[in-house]
């Protein structure tokens, strides 16, 4: 399989506290990119990161890429109950239309 | 805004009823896709279609067909539904193929087949 996978598969943290979430892929890639869902919605882009960059901010959220490890993490600062969702990561498959999605990670943030 | 809607956010079915799953996007997008989500598994692709009436199958397209006709809509077909099939089924386009474009996506149809 060429699916990414989330790790960890689930974090509960307290409101304000900081959530890491990582990201393996298998394949070669241009791109990766984090998607955000709410609880029984599509998902929603958040940030793209290209392959020849390291890091990628984006308000409260930061974007690393380790091309030789193959994998990505995302940092969400200072979390908020708003915060509480899944995030994929997604990368693309050189050569084709498919962007491959990982398992998720599930986020609760608790007041 | 891109907008893509979905037909149905609820449907129940019956085994073997053929079950039709309608996307529209309001962005002249080049390119759409049908996804079903399940637990533990993440999204996996059924079909995309990058052009009218083209398409290909994704890594998931037993049971399942799609039709487009008109750039805007993108159906899925299930042509003799099973429990199985009982699932979160998500569409989502783009304008692109670079691999850079975002994918926006709809509010999703859940499926349950008894």
């Amino acid at each position: 399989s060429q699916q990414g996978e989330e790790d960890p598969q689930a974090l509960s943290i307290q409101e304000g506290e900081n959530a890491t979430m990582n990201c393996s892929y298998k394949t070669s890639i241009n791109n990766l990119q984090w998607y955000r869902q709410n609880s029984g919605r599509g998902l929603v882009h958040l940030i793209l990161i290209r392959s020849n960059e390291r890091e990628k901010h984006s308000g409260r959220l930061r974007v690393t890429l380790d091309t030789s490890k193959k994998s990505s993490s995302l940092l969400i600062t200072a979390s908020r109950a708003a915060d509480t969702a899944s995030y994929f990561c997604a990368t693309d498959a050189p050569g084709t239309y498919k962007y491959i999605f990982g398992t998720g990670t599930r986020l609760k943030v608790l007041a | 805004d891109v907008k893509v809607t979905q037909s149905s956010r609820y449907l129940v079915k019956r085994t073997g009823e053929k079950v039709f799953l309608e996307c529209v996007q309001d962005m002249d997008h080049e390119n759409m896709f049908w996804y079903r989500q399940d637990p533990g598994l993440g999204l996996r692709l059924i079909y995309f279609s990058y052009d009218v009436k083209m398409k290909e199958k994704g890594d998931i397209p037993e049971g399942y067909s799609v039709s487009r006709e008109k750039k805007e809509r993108f159906s899925l077909i299930l042509e003799s539904a099973s429990t199985n099939q009982t699932s979160m089924y998500l569409c989502a386009s783009r304008p692109g193929s670079t691999g850079i474009e975002t994918q926006y996506f709809g509010p999703g149809t859940r499926l349950l087949v008894l």
